[in-house]
């Protein structure tokens, strides 16, 4: 166990619908990063968050946003959602911005959205 | 622009025989590196990692990794393969104050015969 929650595990909705992920970081870690697994497109992040404040954005599209609350914990909106979006959603998070990179990130278990 | 590749998409080895995944990275000062494991319908599990040091680094369930600067490879290795290792592996870089971001390779999916 990673520490990381992600909900759901699984997300089937239409194109065009709105959808919320959400994830919860170990605990002590500020940073949370957003990744999408594609078959096309491999691994990609898509963006940082440390202590509620957006720190690096990736190939994130504008149909895409995210936050970090208070508490630490963060969601992934994904908006006017098309059948490209179908991906494996990842949340990881890390002390990396404190250590200058040299720690690990510790990954969820993955969001798996379709979009039919 | 910083980029990992993994040249090899599938490798099928017999349990019991050594294996070697390949990972190659550009990147102009040495990065930090990873190799972590997916199984499937799982996240991703850390195997090993390198920031500095002894080149030569020890994983989880008997995997190492060599770093060869001359190179600019990071290579996996485990000398006797289990059929639970089956999974896809993935190496990533991460960079120096660049708050933690890692860049994955595509991905080497390893099969295991018996």
């Amino acid at each position: 166990d990673s520490g990381v929650t992600q909900t759901p595990k699984h997300l089937i909705t239409a194109t065009g619908q709105r959808v919320t992920l959400r994830c919860s970081p170990r605990s002590g870690d500020l940073s949370v990063y957003w990744y999408q697994q594609s078959l096309d497109q491999g691994l990609q992040f898509l963006i940082h968050y440390y202590n509620g404040e957006e720190r690096a954005k990736g190939n994130i599209l504008e149909r895409f946003s995210a936050q970090q609350f208070p508490d630490l914990h963060s969601e992934l909106n994904l908006s006017s959602l098309e059948l490209g979006d179908s991906a494996l959603y990842f949340c990881a998070s890390s002390a990396a911005l404190r250590t200058g990179g040299r720690t690990e990130a510790f990954f969820g278990q993955g969001t798996r959205l379709t979009v039919v | 622009a910083q980029s990992v590749t993994q040249p090899d998409i599938h490798i099928t080895v017999s349990e019991g025989a050594s294996l070697e995944l390949r990972c190659n990275y550009s990147y102009g000062a040495t990065p930090y590196l990873f190799w972590y494991v997916q199984s499937p319908g799982q996240g991703l599990q850390l195997l090993l990692k390198y920031f500095s040091g002894d080149t030569l680094v020890q994983g989880i369930k008997g995997f190492e990794a060599e770093f060869k600067r001359s190179q600019s490879s990071f290579n996996l290795r485990k000398p006797s393969v289990h059929w639970s290792d089956a999974a896809e592996y993935f190496c990533a870089v991460g960079l120096y104050n660049q708050g933690g971001k890692l860049i994955f390779g595509q991905g080497t999916e390893l099969s295991v015969k018996p």
